[in-house]
């Protein structure tokens, strides 16, 4: 079945350290996205890629940084610098934005 | 500034018991606007997309209106496992702004 494969679905970082969040979709899709999710927050762009080799910042992208090399994969390294990464972590792609996203299933990143 | 706003926040309802959550939004050169349905700890589900007013869509349960300023997600003779948070976004010209939600519980 073609989908969006997010992993880990759970992930703990310490204080200070970098981490990477993968994505990996089998759908074709040439646009992908990464959105954060936070309690009582609607979702919030972080990057957005429309093509591989090319990405922009979204409304929240200081702290992250991400990759597109092949077609099918689009990680996210969340890196030190981000202030308050505590968060659910949702990977999206599409191949027309009017039929809209497929998303995954998110990973729920926690800062201990 | 473009915004969405969704309401009510949240919404208990007694099986059965019809009720429509509301999508208002403001934005520059509407493109789209979606509703996508979101259970606890996954990615939300693609449930309709709706571009002119006037447009409905349905799906079991679920029917959808659009206006020129809002959209209505209408939900006929609800079941338990109609609960979940019901997301709304909408595509401007060059960007995708998503409500906050409103968390729907079906009361058996």
């Amino acid at each position: 079945d073609g989908g969006i494969t997010q992993s880990p679905k759970y992930l703990f970082r310490k204080e200070g350290q970098n981490v990477t969040l993968s994505c990996e979709q089998n759908l074709n899709h040439d646009a992908m996205y990464w959105y954060r999710q936070d309690p009582g927050q609607g979702l919030r762009l972080i990057y957005y890629s429309q093509i591989v080799n090319d990405f922009q910042k979204g409304d929240i992208a200081e702290g992250y940084s991400v990759s597109r090399e092949k077609k099918e994969s689009f990680p996210l390294t969340v890196t030190s610098a981000q202030k308050n990464p505590t968060a659910f972590y949702l990977c999206a792609s599409s191949t027309d934005i009017n039929y809209g996203y497929t998303f995954g299933s998110g990973t729920r990143l926690t800062v201990v | 500034e473009d915004q969405v706003t969704q309401s009510p926040e949240a919404l208990r309802l007694q099986e059965g018991e019809s009720s429509s959550l509301n999508c208002s939004y403001t934005v520059s050169g509407l493109r789209g606007l979606f509703w996508y349905r979101q259970d606890p700890g996954k990615g939300p589900e693609f449930l309709f997309t709706l571009y002119s007013a006037g447009e409905e869509k349905e799906k079991e349960r679920l029917k959808a209106t659009l206006t020129k300023k809002e959209s209505f997600l209408h939900i006929t003779a609800p079941k338990p496992e109609d609960s979940a948070t019901y997301l709304c976004a909408v595509q401007a010209y060059d960007k995708i702004i998503f409500g906050k939600g409103t968390r729907l519980h079906i009361l058996p």
